[in-house]
């Protein structure tokens, strides 16, 4: 089982809604990712948890802030995006059993994001 | 055809024949390369990968070809199937976790 799952699909929110995305994965892996995908672009990473620690943000505005509550849980909380912010945010994980991260990373079905 | 400009790159082929996709990668120090699908609507889905240590790795109707002399990768895809219409992204592990990915090319299938 590959399966990483996402929700809500689909999230409208107005500037100055906070919501929350939530990824989960039930592999075991312990390193989980966020990325943003623009239309007809490839995924950019955001952010990197490994093993439960935040290892890597990509210079990421604070407007959005991840959470790992644990292995198996990624959340991303939203607070006062702006119209430019609007795209498909993907999450993924993997085992990171290697210490340079070349472990298969597997994406869930991600959540398109509207911020009017 | 094959055309690159403004929109994504495009490969245009008819089933049954066998596709070539390819990929300039930036980072010579890239260790481990994989190939995505992405259908419309849908995340990335893992086909391949393949290490820095090898040149070739074949799976089922798929093929990587690696060089590393000119930072290039390509995926052959055998028998062409309208199935396989999608969106391909190659991907570099820059270090620790970090994937870079390529722009995509979208392969068009006609039956």
């Amino acid at each position: 089982d590959t399966e990483v799952t996402q929700t809500p699909k689909h999230l409208v929110m107005g500037m100055t809604n906070k919501k929350s995305l939530k990824c989960e994965q039930h592999m075991g892996h312990r390193a989980m990712y966020w990325y943003k995908q623009k239309a007809k672009k490839p995924p950019e990473l955001m952010f990197v948890y490994s093993y439960e620690k935040l290892s890597i943000n990509e210079s990421v505005p604070s407007r959005f802030s991840p959470e790992c509550p644990n292995s198996s849980l990624l959340n991303l909380h939203l607070h006062a995006l702006q119209p430019e912010d609007s795209a498909l945010y993907l999450c993924a994980s993997s085992q990171a059993f290697s210490g340079r991260g070349t472990d298969t990373q597997y994406f869930g079905p991600g959540t398109r994001l509207t911020v009017l | 055809g094959e055309s690159v400009g403004l929109h994504l790159p495009t490969l245009s082929v008819q089933e049954g024949d066998n596709s070539i996709i390819n990929c300039a990668y930036s980072n010579s120090a890239s260790d481990y390369f994989i190939w995505y699908k992405q259908e419309s609507g849908k995340g990335p889905q893992f086909i391949i990968d393949i290490r820095s240590n090898m040149d070739k790795r074949q799976g089922q109707r798929v093929t990587v070809l690696l060089n590393k002399t000119v930072k290039h990768l390509s995926l052959q895809i055998a028998a062409t199937q309208p199935g396989d219409s999608a969106v391909y992204f190659c991907a570099e592990n820059t270090g620790f976790q970090k994937l870079v990915f390529g722009t995509g090319t979208r392969l068009l299938v006609s039956p």
